[in-house]
């Protein structure tokens, strides 16, 4: 059974802190990786994808991945209140995404 | 307008009922997914589709159907509802072609909130 693991929250952080999002993963032939937000009631939208080892930056957000611990993790920088969102983790071992496993979601809300 | 669109956005069946959720999209992506959202569970994959003339179960399917009418059209359906399927349901799509690095992600359509009493 492939996991994805995340800590539900709510991860609460000051506006313009930095908020730190983790996500373990169980199938070590995972390729792919990706971040979703998603605000409450609406579709998950992607914001960041990782392929191989180290940092990958894109505006405030940066991601991070370290294959051999099997995790991966999600910066966001001078968060805002518009980041209150959840962020779903999801792993993918295939180039078909018939593969995808989500996370259940972390929580993030980010207080004025 | 929406590249994933799905109708209803929400509905209230009965149990025992027949439901149709539909999608269609303008990517023109060949790969369709239907996915079901609970509360602490994540998102699930019930069917997928790679082209027209294929459909493969995911994780969840039974309770569930699906019908891919063209590249464009993907339903779902559920021929005898029941409470247990009251859920956030979303559709979504990928594009075949891959990134130098693999498989691209998801778009994701904006879900039908679906209630069965």
């Amino acid at each position: 059974q492939k996991e994805v693991e995340q800590n539900s929250g709510p991860l609460s952080v000051p506006e313009g802190a930095i908020a730190s999002l983790n996500c373990t993963y169980s199938d070590r032939v995972s390729q792919s990786f990706f971040w979703y937000r998603q605000y409450s009631g609406k579709s998950p939208e992607l914001i960041m994808s990782i392929y191989s080892n180290g940092d990958k930056e894109d505006g405030r957000f940066t991601a991070q991945l370290n294959k051999a611990s099997q995790y991966v993790s999600l910066l966001i920088r001078d968060s805002q209140p518009s980041d209150s969102a959840t962020y779903l983790c999801a792993v993918n071992s295939d180039n078909y995404g018939q593969n995808f496993v989500f996370g259940p979601g972390t929580r993030l809300s980010v207080l004025p | 307008d929406a590249d994933v669109t799905q109708t209803p956005r929400n509905r209230i069946t009965k149990t025992g009922k027949r439901i149709m959720l539909e999608c269609s999209q303008t990517k023109g992506h060949d790969r369709m997914y239907w996915y079901r959202q609970d509360p602490g569970l994540g998102l699930r994959l019930i069917y997928y589709s790679f082209d027209v003339k294929d459909i493969n179960k995911g994780e969840i399917s039974d309770g569930y159907s699906v019908s891919r009418q063209a590249q464009a059209k993907f339903s779902l359906s559920l021929e005898s509802a029941i409470p247990n399927q009251t859920a956030l349901y979303f559709c979504a799509t990928s594009d075949p072609r891959l990134s130098d690095r693999g498989f691209l992600g998801y778009t994701f359509g904006s879900g039908t909130r679906l209630t069965v009493v």
